[in-house]
């Protein structure tokens, strides 16, 4: 039990184009789910929690305007990099939490944005 | 805010020789969580300790939770080359925050384990 999908795995795009990210917990429902971005030998950095129906909580020196987060139901959030430039290339990965505060994470997501 | 220091940042060990990586809290944690994300894959859960003073143990890795509850330390026996991966410690975000479950991280320890 206790998955969670991320969709794409892998993204290429051009500078200025827009990627959506797709985080799905599939046999359970998340009341919250997590962003994380993570370079290479880095720990994990939190971007913002999302709660299903409110808006997202941002960390601070994220931009809410070019990460824009969706949970449109209790199974599905949604990480939308809007404009993206070289420095936004990177490891995004998800987590979810259902009732308990295990976290379980997403494969993740690598953009390169050229 | 809090802060969670994780060392060694890395480790190399041979085969069969023991490992362990350290967690300090700057405050007092309700609990910690471990987390194993092998290299090019995702965190995945591994423990969490919740009572003052709490030995858990998972075959060859032994999890402990210090008696103040601000300290955590994870110890491998005997490491294997399936070991091979970055640990993370994780205590529960800022207290009275309004997102349940979320997490602050360590730095993580890298260990590569030599055949």
């Amino acid at each position: 039990g206790a998955v969670v999908s991320q969709h794409p795995s892998r993204v290429i795009c051009k500078s200025g184009t827009s990627v959506k990210i797709e985080c799905r917990s599939l046999d359970f429902q998340a009341t919250t789910m997590f962003w994380y971005r993570q370079f290479p030998k880095q720990s994990l950095m939190l971007m913002a929690t999302s709660n299903e129906g409110s808006k997202a909580t941002y960390e601070q020196g994220v931009e809410k305007d070019k990460f824009l987060i969706n949970h449109a139901s209790l199974t599905l959030s949604t990480l939308t990099v809007t404009s993206a430039h070289p420095e936004d290339s990177s490891f995004y990965i998800c987590s979810a939490v259902g009732g308990g505060e295990t976290q379980y994470f997403g494969p993740g997501t690598r953009l390169l944005v050229l | 805010g809090q802060q969670v220091m994780q060392i060694p940042q890395y480790q190399h060990v041979q085969e069969g020789e023991d490992f362990t990586t350290y967690c300090n809290s700057s405050t007092t944690l309700s609990n910690i969580q471990w987390y194993k994300q092998r290299p090019g894959g995702h965190p995945v859960f591994l423990i969490q300790l919740v009572k003052s003073g709490e030995v858990k143990k998972q075959k060859r890795l032994t999890f402990q939770f210090g008696e103040a509850k601000k300290n955590s330390s994870l110890h491998i026996t005997a490491t294997q080359t399936t070991d091979v991966g970055t640990y993370f410690c994780a205590g529960p975000g800022d207290a009275g925050g309004t997102s349940y479950g979320k997490l602050t991280f360590g730095q993580g320890t890298i260990l590569t384990v030599h055949p």
